[in-house]
Protein backbone atom coordinates (compact mmCIF):
# COMPACT_ATOMS: atom_id res chain seq x y z
CA UNK A 1 0.00 0.00 0.00
CA UNK A 2 0.96 3.50 -0.34
CA UNK A 3 3.28 5.16 2.33
CA UNK A 4 5.83 7.57 3.52
CA UNK A 5 9.25 7.35 4.03
CA UNK A 6 12.19 8.76 4.98
CA UNK A 7 15.61 9.39 3.06
CA UNK A 8 17.80 9.37 6.50
CA UNK A 9 17.22 7.11 9.30
CA UNK A 10 19.27 9.04 11.53
CA UNK A 11 20.69 12.68 11.51
CA UNK A 12 23.76 14.33 13.75
CA UNK A 13 23.94 17.59 14.22
CA UNK A 14 26.06 20.20 16.33
CA UNK A 15 24.04 22.63 18.38
CA UNK A 16 23.52 25.96 17.05
CA UNK A 17 23.34 24.11 13.64
CA UNK A 18 20.25 24.40 11.51
CA UNK A 19 18.77 20.63 10.85
CA UNK A 20 16.82 19.55 7.99
CA UNK A 21 15.01 16.38 7.91
CA UNK A 22 13.57 14.80 4.82
CA UNK A 23 10.60 13.14 4.17
CA UNK A 24 9.49 11.11 0.81
CA UNK A 25 5.59 10.63 0.67
CA UNK A 26 4.50 7.97 -2.36
CA UNK A 27 0.86 8.97 -2.71
CA UNK A 28 0.00 12.00 -5.28
CA UNK A 29 -3.62 13.04 -3.27
CA UNK A 30 -1.80 13.12 0.08
CA UNK A 31 -3.71 16.66 0.90
CA UNK A 32 -2.48 16.91 4.92
CA UNK A 33 0.99 16.60 5.90
CA UNK A 34 2.12 16.26 10.00
CA UNK A 35 5.51 16.47 11.74
CA UNK A 36 5.70 14.88 14.52
CA UNK A 37 8.59 14.67 17.35
CA UNK A 38 8.83 12.07 20.04
CA UNK A 39 10.99 11.89 22.57
CA UNK A 40 11.99 8.53 24.74
CA UNK A 41 9.64 7.27 26.69
CA UNK A 42 6.76 9.76 25.35
CA UNK A 43 3.93 10.15 23.15
CA UNK A 44 4.56 12.01 19.73
CA UNK A 45 4.21 15.82 20.19
CA UNK A 46 2.65 18.00 17.13
CA UNK A 47 5.17 20.24 15.62
CA UNK A 48 3.50 21.47 12.82
CA UNK A 49 1.51 20.80 9.72
CA UNK A 50 0.84 22.33 6.12
CA UNK A 51 -1.69 21.80 3.43
CA UNK A 52 -1.50 20.58 0.33
CA UNK A 53 -2.60 24.09 -1.14
CA UNK A 54 0.83 25.46 0.62
CA UNK A 55 4.17 25.20 -0.10
CA UNK A 56 6.13 26.88 2.66
CA UNK A 57 4.67 27.47 6.32
CA UNK A 58 6.86 28.42 9.73
CA UNK A 59 6.19 28.11 12.81
CA UNK A 60 9.09 28.79 16.11
CA UNK A 61 12.26 27.67 14.81
CA UNK A 62 10.42 24.84 12.84
CA UNK A 63 9.93 25.33 8.81
CA UNK A 64 8.10 22.95 6.65
CA UNK A 65 8.14 22.98 2.95
CA UNK A 66 6.62 20.88 0.53
CA UNK A 67 7.33 20.19 -2.90
CA UNK A 68 4.42 18.41 -4.51
CA UNK A 69 6.10 17.99 -8.26
CA UNK A 70 8.76 15.36 -6.44
CA UNK A 71 6.20 14.40 -3.55
CA UNK A 72 8.65 15.55 -0.96
CA UNK A 73 8.47 17.13 2.33
CA UNK A 74 10.90 18.84 5.04
CA UNK A 75 11.31 20.09 8.21
CA UNK A 76 13.89 23.17 9.08
CA UNK A 77 14.98 22.95 12.63
CA UNK A 78 16.82 26.32 13.19
CA UNK A 79 19.18 26.91 15.78
CA UNK A 80 19.24 22.78 16.79
CA UNK A 81 19.27 22.60 20.34
CA UNK A 82 19.79 19.48 22.88
CA UNK A 83 16.54 19.41 23.82
CA UNK A 84 15.20 18.77 19.96
CA UNK A 85 16.96 15.55 19.99
CA UNK A 86 14.13 12.56 19.42
CA UNK A 87 12.56 10.88 16.61
CA UNK A 88 11.02 12.91 13.67
CA UNK A 89 7.94 11.37 11.86
CA UNK A 90 6.54 12.96 8.70
CA UNK A 91 3.02 11.94 8.48
CA UNK A 92 0.32 11.96 5.83
CA UNK A 93 -3.58 11.58 5.10
CA UNK A 94 -2.21 9.47 1.96
CA UNK A 95 -5.35 10.53 -0.45
CA UNK A 96 -7.55 9.34 2.73
CA UNK A 97 -9.82 11.59 5.14
CA UNK A 98 -9.69 8.72 7.39
CA UNK A 99 -6.37 8.10 8.90
CA UNK A 100 -2.79 9.46 9.12
CA UNK A 101 0.07 7.41 7.44
CA UNK A 102 3.72 7.75 9.07
CA UNK A 103 7.09 7.68 8.07
CA UNK A 104 9.55 5.44 10.38
CA UNK A 105 10.97 8.21 11.88
CA UNK A 106 14.64 10.13 11.74
CA UNK A 107 16.54 9.80 14.73
CA UNK A 108 17.99 13.77 15.65
CA UNK A 109 20.99 13.96 17.85
CA UNK A 110 22.76 17.01 18.94
CA UNK A 111 25.54 17.30 20.30
CA UNK A 112 26.64 20.01 22.41
CA UNK B 1 -6.09 21.67 29.59
CA UNK B 2 -5.28 18.57 30.87
CA UNK B 3 -3.46 16.01 28.09
CA UNK B 4 -4.97 12.73 26.40
CA UNK B 5 -4.68 10.42 29.22
CA UNK B 6 -4.61 6.75 28.75
CA UNK B 7 -4.61 3.92 31.49
CA UNK B 8 -2.89 1.79 32.08
CA UNK B 9 0.73 2.92 31.35
CA UNK B 10 2.12 -0.41 31.19
CA UNK B 11 0.39 -4.00 30.93
CA UNK B 12 1.79 -7.30 30.81
CA UNK B 13 -0.44 -10.74 29.63
CA UNK B 14 0.00 -14.00 28.29
CA UNK B 15 -0.70 -15.35 25.34
CA UNK B 16 -4.60 -15.70 24.57
CA UNK B 17 -5.47 -13.77 27.04
CA UNK B 18 -7.82 -10.26 26.11
CA UNK B 19 -6.86 -6.99 27.23
CA UNK B 20 -8.96 -3.32 27.40
CA UNK B 21 -6.49 0.15 27.31
CA UNK B 22 -8.70 2.98 27.77
CA UNK B 23 -8.30 6.59 26.56
CA UNK B 24 -9.50 10.24 27.59
CA UNK B 25 -9.24 12.82 25.04
CA UNK B 26 -8.72 16.27 25.74
CA UNK B 27 -11.50 18.06 27.02
CA UNK B 28 -13.82 19.08 24.24
CA UNK B 29 -12.06 16.77 21.72
CA UNK B 30 -14.85 14.41 19.54
CA UNK B 31 -12.39 12.56 17.67
CA UNK B 32 -10.18 9.41 19.32
CA UNK B 33 -7.31 7.44 16.99
CA UNK B 34 -5.54 4.43 17.98
CA UNK B 35 -1.91 3.44 16.56
CA UNK B 36 0.20 0.71 17.49
CA UNK B 37 4.14 1.45 17.67
CA UNK B 38 6.54 -0.94 17.15
CA UNK B 39 10.67 -0.73 16.18
CA UNK B 40 9.84 -2.62 13.01
CA UNK B 41 6.38 -1.22 11.31
CA UNK B 42 6.26 1.98 13.19
CA UNK B 43 3.24 3.73 13.86
CA UNK B 44 0.48 2.09 12.23
CA UNK B 45 -3.32 3.37 12.35
CA UNK B 46 -5.92 1.19 13.89
CA UNK B 47 -9.04 2.93 13.77
CA UNK B 48 -10.71 6.46 14.66
CA UNK B 49 -13.90 7.05 16.45
CA UNK B 50 -16.05 10.51 16.19
CA UNK B 51 -19.09 11.03 17.95
CA UNK B 52 -19.19 7.38 19.15
CA UNK B 53 -18.71 5.92 15.14
CA UNK B 54 -16.35 4.30 13.75
CA UNK B 55 -14.85 6.23 10.98
CA UNK B 56 -11.92 4.10 9.62
CA UNK B 57 -10.18 0.93 10.27
CA UNK B 58 -6.39 0.48 9.19
CA UNK B 59 -5.12 -3.26 8.60
CA UNK B 60 -5.38 -5.05 11.69
CA UNK B 61 -7.12 -8.54 12.31
CA UNK B 62 -10.86 -8.48 14.10
CA UNK B 63 -8.99 -9.33 17.36
CA UNK B 64 -8.59 -5.72 17.50
CA UNK B 65 -11.84 -3.41 18.24
CA UNK B 66 -12.45 -0.19 19.36
CA UNK B 67 -15.84 1.99 20.95
CA UNK B 68 -16.50 5.29 22.48
CA UNK B 69 -18.36 6.31 24.85
CA UNK B 70 -20.64 9.54 25.00
CA UNK B 71 -18.31 11.01 26.49
CA UNK B 72 -15.67 10.97 24.05
CA UNK B 73 -14.06 8.41 26.18
CA UNK B 74 -12.15 5.33 24.02
CA UNK B 75 -11.34 1.97 24.91
CA UNK B 76 -9.74 -0.47 22.40
CA UNK B 77 -9.46 -4.36 23.00
CA UNK B 78 -7.28 -6.76 21.85
CA UNK B 79 -8.60 -10.33 22.31
CA UNK B 80 -6.52 -13.82 22.20
CA UNK B 81 -2.96 -11.90 22.35
CA UNK B 82 -0.32 -13.30 20.23
CA UNK B 83 3.33 -12.51 21.18
CA UNK B 84 3.18 -9.76 17.76
CA UNK B 85 1.04 -7.40 19.79
CA UNK B 86 3.53 -7.04 22.30
CA UNK B 87 3.98 -2.82 21.39
CA UNK B 88 2.96 1.07 22.43
CA UNK B 89 -0.63 1.34 22.14
CA UNK B 90 -1.01 5.29 21.42
CA UNK B 91 -4.25 7.27 21.66
CA UNK B 92 -4.31 10.32 19.91
CA UNK B 93 -7.51 13.09 20.11
CA UNK B 94 -8.75 16.02 17.52
CA UNK B 95 -11.36 18.76 17.98
CA UNK B 96 -12.03 17.55 14.45
CA UNK B 97 -12.67 14.59 12.48
CA UNK B 98 -9.21 13.45 10.46
CA UNK B 99 -7.36 14.72 9.04
CA UNK B 100 -6.38 17.21 11.90
CA UNK B 101 -4.14 18.24 14.23
CA UNK B 102 -3.89 15.38 16.18
CA UNK B 103 -2.78 14.87 19.88
CA UNK B 104 -1.03 11.89 21.51
CA UNK B 105 -1.44 10.56 24.52
CA UNK B 106 1.96 9.01 26.84
CA UNK B 107 1.05 5.38 25.49
CA UNK B 108 0.46 1.79 26.91
CA UNK B 109 3.04 -0.25 26.77
CA UNK B 110 2.07 -3.75 26.26
CA UNK B 111 3.95 -6.76 26.96
CA UNK B 112 2.78 -10.05 26.17
CA UNK B 113 4.69 -13.22 27.48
Amino acid sequence: GESVGLHLPTLSVQEGDNSIINCAYSNSASDYFIWYKQESGKGPQFIIDIRSNMDKRQGQRVTVLLNKTVKHLSLQIAATQPGDSAVYFCADTGGSNYKLTFGKGTLLTVNP
Amino acid sequence: KAGVTQTPRYLIKTRGQQVTLSCSPISGHRSVSWYQQTPGQGLQFLFEYFSETQRNKGNFPGRFSGRQFSNSRSEMNVSTLELGDSALYLCASSSEPLPATQYFGPGTRLTVL
